[in-house]
């Protein structure tokens, strides 16, 4: 069974609307969770380090105050899509591993965001 | 930085056939993982094999096998006796210490 869970799995919604994303990993507790962007036919970017009762680490180009990321408690990432513009339409994955760093990462089953 | 290179963006084979997808790095670490990630329509990320820098032996999952040559960075994938359930998206990736960097991808078609 799944050992992540992300919801929602597709959402479409008028440009200017915030969305929320969430990543939960359901059989260990994660300190670290990653979230990933990937456009059609392309490979996974990834855009920022979730980090359990800290501030996100964002990758190189990637705008934080457009993508607010909230690691609250050990088995809970959020990623907040602020004034969602069609240009963030995409599909984004996260995932995370067990403690201590070890691999694998599990990945969620991803979110498909479409702005109109 | 790492770096992951997959030169073929798509390959074909024949059901029951043998493939082999490549998958080059650069690094200049020591201690890593390598991953082979299946990715078929739905978009679900789904592990296929891994391989850890430091074992010589290389990994082997039922119908799946690497070729993992750590002096000239080449971590290649080997798919036996072909399954249509196999066509997808095939994701090489390393890891060191936190985040998976990932190859381009190869997109792989079985034809019946």
């Amino acid at each position: 069974g799944a050992v992540v869970s992300q919801h929602p799995s597709w959402v479409i919604c008028k440009s200017g609307t915030s969305v929320k994303i969430e990543c939960r990993s359901l059989d260990f507790q994660a300190t670290t969770m990653f979230w990933y962007r990937q456009f059609p036919k392309q490979s996974l970017m990834l855009m920022a380090t979730s980090n359990e009762g800290s501030k996100a680490t964002y990758e190189q180009g990637v705008e934080k105050d457009k993508f607010l990321i909230n690691h609250a408690s050990l088995t809970l990432s959020t990623l907040t899509v602020t004034s969602a513009h069609p240009e963030d339409s995409s599909f984004y994955i996260c995932s995370a591993g067990p403690p201590g760093g070890k691999p694998p990462q599990h990945f969620g089953d991803g979110t498909r965001l479409s702005i109109l | 930085a790492q770096t992951v290179t997959q030169s073929q963006p798509e390959m074909s084979v024949q059901e029951a056939e043998t493939v082999t997808l490549s998958c080059t790095y650069d690094t200049s670490e020591s201690d890593y993982y390598l991953f082979w990630y299946k990715q078929p329509p739905s978009r679900q990320m789904i592990l296929v094999i891994r391989q850890e820098a430091y074992k010589q032996q290389n990994a082997t999952e039922n119908r799946f096998s690497v070729n993992f040559q750590k002096a000239a960075k080449s971590f290649s994938l080997k798919i036996s006796d072909s399954q249509l359930g196999d066509a997808a998206m095939y994701f090489c990736a390393y890891r060191s210490r936190g985040n998976l960097i990932f190859g381009k991808g190869t997109k792989l078609s079985v034809k019946p």
